[in-house]
């Protein structure tokens, strides 16, 4: 199993500026990725974060908005940037340990 | 787009069995089938998967057709606890999940 710590788990943000979720990660993962859930919805799938390398990004979803970093097996950060009303949701890392999935509880965003 | 079918919502009397089914009539040979369960506020759960072959842990069973097209996830006593929104997902072992629309379950006294 993996246990996923996410920072922060909720925040309030004023439009226009950005914000930085941190995503630790007990043990060593290959894959990570980033889903949004917005209100009353499923999970997306943001992007793939992938260890040296730029992320692969979904259809929808672009660097420039949604920046990330992996800079080792254990960690990554998303970065919501420029945000607007639309962009509150909740924000959850998933990493993948052998053939299963987990989950990090989520940062709740709120912007206003 | 998801792979999976599942009813909007389900309700369910404490105590009893919950079976919810899930239709993956385009699953591929190498696809396992996942079932996680996001109870409000928190991030999905991991409950059971299987390829072929029917599972059981201490959470829940996994019932998959034969021909692979559809399954039931059986929670044996569903208590309070268990009202959440179940998701159904068919997908490649170690990789990325793509969630449909779920079920949500109510418990009820």
């Amino acid at each position: 199993s993996a246990v996923i710590s996410q920072k922060p788990s909720r925040d309030i943000c004023q439009r226009g500026t950005s914000l930085t979720i941190q995503c630790q990660v007990d043990s060593q993962v290959t894959m990570m990725f980033w889903y949004r859930q917005q209100p009353g919805q499923s999970l997306t799938l943001i992007a793939t974060a992938n260890q040296g390398s730029e992320a692969t990004y979904e259809s929808g979803f672009v660097i420039d908005k949604f920046p990330i970093s992996r800079p080792n097996l254990t960690f990554s950060t998303l970065t919501v940037s420029n945000m607007s009303p639309e962009d509150s949701s909740i924000y959850l890392c998933s990493v993948v340990a052998g053939t299963e999935a987990f989950f990090g509880q989520g940062t709740r965003l709120t912007v206003v | 787009d998801a792979k999976t079918t599942q009813p909007t919502s389900m309700d369910c009397a404490e105590g009893r069995a919950a079976n919810l089914p899930c239709n993956h009539s385009t699953i591929s040979g190498n696809e396992y089938v996942y079932w996680y369960r996001q109870i409000h506020s928190q991030g999905p759960q991991y409950i059971i998967h299987g390829l072929k072959n029917n599972e059981t842990n201490e959470m829940a069973s996994l019932i998959i057709t034969e021909d692979r097209k559809s399954s039931t996830l059986i929670l044996p006593h569903a208590t309070l606890r268990d009202t959440a929104v179940y998701y159904c997902i068919v997908g490649n072992a170690g990789n990325m999940l793509t969630f449909g629309g779920g079920t949500r379950l109510m418990v009820k006294p």
